[in-house]
């Protein structure tokens, strides 16, 4: 059974970048048919999707965060990354990467998630 | 972007009984090509990540309860809980993949009267 795992620095500066690592174990990222995802969660409040990554290396980011987020894949280690650069405080948030089942090759969209990481809250504060 | 409201915004059900969330999308996710409604409901217990308990806005995941089940088509959807049981305490959303970016609903918090 697929499972997710996020790690990274639960403090990040103002204006600096954050940088995510999820693991996969149980099964390979290369095996492909998933895509490979970020997803946020404000303190209290709803989830935003942040974008997603295919093996192959293809890339699809929320319009919202597109200028600022980098999603990457290392195949040899199973592993995918996020980077959000020039963070502020609204950038504080439980992030969860997830493996998102289905795509929609019209309108690019990713279908729904599972199984998820535990999450990793991540704090903007200098 | 669509927009996806939950209602309510919290609930209280006493054990055993019937509970049922609502969630309105600003447009309709029926895709006409396939007659099939890009939804998904999920789960989450405090502490924990959401949990995928439905998909094409009817199809539950293996492993999910048959007392869980999601109805509803074009822009109105619903998610009912047959028997509320004391495991069921936690908030839900619903979540549109029809158009990018998916989005999520606000949530639901489903409590015990």
């Amino acid at each position: 059974q697929v499972q997710l795992q996020e790690s990274g620095p639960g403090l990040v500066k103002p204006s600096q970048t954050l940088s995510l690592t999820c693991t996969v174990s149980g099964g390979s990222i290369s095996s492909g048919g998933y895509y490979w995802s970020w997803i946020r969660q404000h303190p209290g409040k709803g989830l935003e999707w942040i974008g997603y990554i295919y093996y192959s290396g293809s890339t699809y980011y929320n319009p919202s965060l597109k200028s600022r987020v980098t999603i990457s894949v290392d195949t040899s280690k199973n592993q995918f990354s996020l980077k959000l650069s020039s963070v502020t405080a609204a950038d504080t948030a439980v992030y969860y990467c997830a493996r998102a089942h289905y795509r929609d090759m019209v309108r690019g969209v990713v279908g729904w998630f599972d199984p998820w990481g535990q999450g990793t809250l991540v704090t903007v504060s200098s | 972007d669509i927009v996806m409201t939950q209602s309510p915004d919290s609930l209280a059900v006493s054990l055993g009984e019937r509970a049922t969330i609502n969630c309105k999308s600003s447009q309709s996710v029926l895709y006409s090509s396939n007659d099939k409604n890009y939804l998904a409901w999920y789960q989450q217990k405090p502490g924990q990540p959401p949990k995928l308990l439905i998909y094409w806005a009817s199809i539950r995941e293996s492993g999910v309860p048959d007392r869980f089940s999601g109805s509803g088509s074009g822009t109105d959807f619903t998610l009912t809980i047959s028997s509320l049981q004391t495991e069921d305490v936690a908030v839900y959303y619903c979540q549109q993949y029809y158009s990018t970016p998916g989005t999520f609903g606000q949530g639901t918090k489903l409590g015990f009267k």
